[in-house]
């Protein structure tokens, strides 16, 4: 079946200006966590929704992020007014989220350059 | 919250030889720790995972052990092969009520040398 998928691959955005960054699931992950990855970093944790619900955002690094999951399956990473700490690889991760600890599944990112 | 230290950051080794990279971490509460592998510019797959009730775990040529005690886990990779090139990521988390925050290493570039 399909994979995660996060688009767009690609963002440049000027300082400044806002993005949408879009995070598909495995249909059925209940868990979807959203992580931001510097170069020769490990990933940090952003935000961790169950379901539609935004259970912990303390990894959020500013009130210009956001972050929803309305329907619980597609989530959108929102980032307000970019400054140039926010380039980085925003990763996207789901699991099934029930019957104990398990795989996360990560979609291939979206690299996201602001000049 | 969680503290996951990795070492080493760079580790060369010869084709057919081991490779073994060590973590440790500070919740005594974190109970999943996943190994999770990326090629350059590729998403992390998780290569292997132990949980807190078993001290070791194999999967062919890769093995993982855990010491609760200590706090600590090491990957070991038996021989090594140049695909076996990239960064690994060790990672720990606490499960709870079907929560798991996983706090991530900050990685082991690996490089095998034909």
């Amino acid at each position: 079946g399909a994979g995660v998928s996060q688009s767009p691959r690609y963002k440049v955005a000027k300082r400044g200006q806002d993005v949408a960054l879009r995070c598909d699931p495995i249909s059925g992950h209940v868990s979807l966590f959203w992580y931001q990855q510097a170069l020769g970093q490990g990933p940090e944790f952003l935000t961790y929704f169950q379901n539609e619900a935004q259970l912990d955002k303390s990894g959020l690094p500013s009130d210009r992020f956001f972050a929803e999951r309305p329907e619980g399956s597609v989530s959108t990473l929102k980032i307000q007014r970019t400054q140039q700490e926010d380039s980085a690889v925003y990763l996207c991760a789901s699991s099934l989220g029930r019957g104990g600890p398990g795989e996360q599944y990560f979609g291939p990112g979206t690299r996201l350059t602001v000049t | 919250g969680e503290n996951v230290e990795q070492h080493p950051s760079t580790l060369s080794v010869q084709e057919g030889d081991s490779a073994v990279i060590k973590c440790t971490y500070s919740d005594s509460a974190s109970n999943y720790f996943p190994w999770y592998k990326q090629e350059l510019g590729k998403r992390p797959q998780l290569i292997i995972d132990i949980r807190s009730n078993v001290g070791e775990k194999k999967d062919q040529r890769i093995a993982v052990t855990l010491n609760k005690t200590a706090k600590h886990f090491s990957l070991h990779i038996t021989e090594t092969q140049p695909e076996d090139s990239a960064v690994y990521f060790c990672a720990a988390s606490p499960f709870s009520g079907g929560y798991q925050k996983v706090t991530f290493g900050t990685g082991t570039k690996l490089q095998v040398i034909p």
